[in-house]
């Protein structure tokens, strides 16, 4: 079973909608990703945070999507204003930090995202 | 920047026979190569990884294999049972010059082990 604790597994919004995702890290892992899996299995990757730091994303992150790692709270990822193309399954990860390395990731059960 | 191709997307073997994943890679930089695995309807769980510093490593059934000059790199699934039938997906990550690279992950090969 997965250690890292995402909720919900399904939401279900209507276009222009707010959709908003939580993720639980492996306890004492610094290092927490946002990947996006769509229907063909491409996965493309949003966003990554140290602690409470951004390190990394993507334009579309920026632009649509808000993403925060709070102190003793869940992470999240929001989406100010779904779109069509948004449906697809939200994979949060956590690793520990190895030096240079990411190292293994640690993945959550994912969030299946359907807008309408 | 990296893109990582996984050759098969299906892949059907008896069981006991060996399966093969081939993936290619285009950023000479990469140095990390993990494999993950995912069941249906579940996460992602990782199976075995190798990096640039060698050529092969093995865990038990599983055999990775890393061809630098040829950006490719495999895994060997040797006496394959049931309960290996799984999607799996390949991914690559350049040694960074910032801390923790994001993984560039293939499209996934869905292996099917036929009793």
């Amino acid at each position: 079973n997965s250690k890292v604790i995402q909720t919900p597994r399904y939401l279900v919004k209507g276009q222009g909608q707010k959709a908003k995702m939580r993720c639980i890290p492996e306890k004492g892992h610094p290092v927490v990703f946002w990947y996006q899996q769509n229907k063909n299995n491409e996965f493309k990757f949003l966003i990554n945070f140290q602690n409470q730091e951004v390190l990394q994303q993507i334009d579309m992150t920026e632009k649509r999507f808000s993403a925060e790692c709070p102190s003793n709270s869940p992470c999240s990822l929001e989406i100010q204003s779904s779109e069509a193309g948004d449906s697809a399954l939200y994979l949060c990860a956590s690793s520990l930090r190895q030096g240079r390395y990411t190292g293994q990731l640690y993945f959550g059960e994912g969030s299946k995202l359907t807008v309408l | 920047g990296e893109k990582v191709e996984q050759h098969e997307s299906t892949l059907s073997v008896r069981e006991g026979d060996s399966a093969v994943i081939n993936c290619t890679y285009t950023d000479t930089a990469s140095s990390y190569f993990p494999w993950y695995k995912q069941e249906a309807g579940k996460s992602l769980h990782f199976v075995i990884d190798i990096r640039s510093n060698v050529d092969r490593k093995q865990s038990q059934r599983l055999i990775v294999l890393l061809d630098k000059k040829a950006k490719r790199f495999s895994l060997h699934i040797t006496a394959t049972q049931p309960e290996d039938s799984a999607i799996y997906f390949c991914a690559a990550s350049p040694l960074a010059s910032s801390s923790f690279s994001k993984l560039v992950f293939g499209q996934g090969t869905s292996l099917s082990v036929v009793p």
